[in-house]
């Protein structure tokens, strides 16, 4: 597609309940990449595939989250029993991986919120 | 990935120039710097990237000391709709790691 597009742009749920937000990179990409931010902070990282595989987790908080790739393609983040902290705008990018100097490209956000 | 400092905000007037500087005294051999912008309700958006010396595109310039130690974004003649916050970078092929940003706010 043209860019990063990312479902649903809103979603409000109940504390407990369980999510998952989607994220479709840009066509070709082969790097993909969760970001959250809260309101008045940065994009704070949370993981990042390379292909299919998630090259680095280190930013998932805790075991309720998890994120998979399984074709190299469209990504989903899934969030189990859900928290109010948990409450935040969830930032996919994508890349074309081809060494130092790689742009990343964002998408939208899917805005979170937890009651 | 070197850790980045810049100001927590600043105020500008349209039409003027706005040069934004951000330090990263830790930048690795292999790291570029890039520049996002973010309006409020939207994804961070590439600006430019540079290695050294000095880079310019259609949006803006990007200068980059000898020593690689820090490097300054420079807007042109800005308007209302720069308004947002700009995050400095480094960056070395994977993921990236954003500060808290320079608030910029262009006055009338």
């Amino acid at each position: 597609g043209a860019g990063v597009s990312q479902t649903p742009s809103n979603k409000v749920t109940e504390k407990g309940k369980y999510v998952e937000l989607r994220c479709d990179p840009i066509s070709g990409h082969t790097a993909l990449y969760w970001y959250r931010q809260s309101l008045g902070q940065g994009p704070e990282f949370l993981i990042y595939f390379q292909g299919t595989g998630a090259a680095d987790d280190s930013g998932l908080p805790n075991d309720r989250f998890f994120a998979v790739r399984p074709e190299g393609s469209v990504s989903t983040l899934k969030i189990q029993r859900t928290e109010r902290g948990d409450s935040a705008v969830y930032l996919c990018a994508s890349s074309l991986i081809g060494g130092p100097g790689n742009t990343i490209y964002f998408g939208e956000g899917s805005w979170l919120t937890v009651v | 990935l070197a850790k980045t400092t810049q100001p927590i905000s600043m105020d500008s007037y349209e039409g003027q120039e706005v040069n934004i500087t951000c330090s990263h005294n830790n930048i690795a051999t292999n790291d570029y710097i890039t520049w996002y912008q973010q309006f409020p309700s939207q994804g961070p958006r590439f600006i430019i990237q540079g290695y050294k010396t000095k880079v310019t595109n259609e949006v803006a310039s990007l200068f980059i000391p000898a020593d690689r130690k820090s490097s300054t974004l420079s807007l042109p003649r800005v308007s209302l709709s720069d308004t947002a916050v700009y995050y400095c970078l480094t960056t070395r092929g994977d993921k990236i790691i954003f500060g808290k940003g320079t608030r910029l706010h262009i006055l009338p």
